[in-house]
């Protein structure tokens, strides 16, 4: 596609239920982001692919967080039991390799309410 | 490691006014900066960036920001506020290397408010 495509665009869900959100990344971007976003806070870094390897998931907040990609194509963050404090706008970013200061493009984000 | 701090979680200028956003960062080696923008329900847009070369860089809408490695500081100025400029603005630093990926460090963000 022309951009980063992230769906659902919304998800509510109750606590201790599982969450599953998808990233499409563009075309050709061998690395592939998730940030997450909370309210009134800046963008935390989580988990970065390059290709389907994840060189560095230092940002991943607990075990309960999880993410695969499939080839240098769509990604997955999973929440298990999830609780409130994961509720935030989770984003996902694609780049290109290989060259410093190498833009990131962003989806839309997944806007996720814990209740 | 890295790190940004951008004073002001809020800013408010009247339309026409200059535009001043403040970026102070932190990093042990050469870095790469940038300036996002989000808009209401929206992800994040790349507003300008940093590599190497001049100092002062300009970008999309009328932004530029000049880069002082003695001062640390990444600035975004605008001459002339505009109604559309209102959004969220963060600053960013990375430090990738060349065949490897660019993890980005975010500031906290400043919003823009403009004012007629």
């Amino acid at each position: 596609g022309a951009g980063v495509s992230q769906s659902p665009s919304n998800k509510v869900t109750e606590k201790g239920k599982d969450v599953e959100l998808r990233c499409d990344p563009i075309s050709g971007h061998t690395a592939l982001y998730w940030y997450r976003q909370r309210l009134g806070q800046g963008l935390e870094f989580l988990i970065y692919f390059q290709g389907n390897s994840a060189p560095d998931k230092s940002g991943l907040p607990s075990d309960r967080f999880s993410a695969e990609r499939t080839g240098e194509s769509v990604s997955t963050l999973t929440i298990q039991r999830t609780q409130q404090e994961d509720s935030a706008v989770y984003l996902c970013a694609s780049s290109l390799v290989g060259t410093g200061g190498t833009e990131a493009f962003f989806g839309q984000g997944t806007r996720l309410t814990v209740v | 490691a890295q790190s940004v701090t951008q004073l002001g979680s809020h800013v408010s200028v009247s339309e026409g006014a200059l535009v001043l956003l403040r970026c102070n960062y932190s990093s042990s080696v050469p870095p790469y900066l940038f300036w996002y923008v989000q808009y209401p329900n929206q992800g994040l847009q790349l507003l300008l960036k940093y590599t190497t070369g001049a100092t002062l860089v300009k970008g999309i809408n009328g932004f530029e920001a000049e880069f002082k490695k003695s001062e640390t500081s990444f600035h975004l100025t605008k001459p002339s506020a505009h109604m559309s400029d209102a959004a969220e603005y963060f600053c960013a630093v990375s430090v990738s290397h060349t065949g490897t990926a660019s993890k980005l460090t975010f500031g906290t963000g400043t919003r823009l408010q403009v004012t007629l």
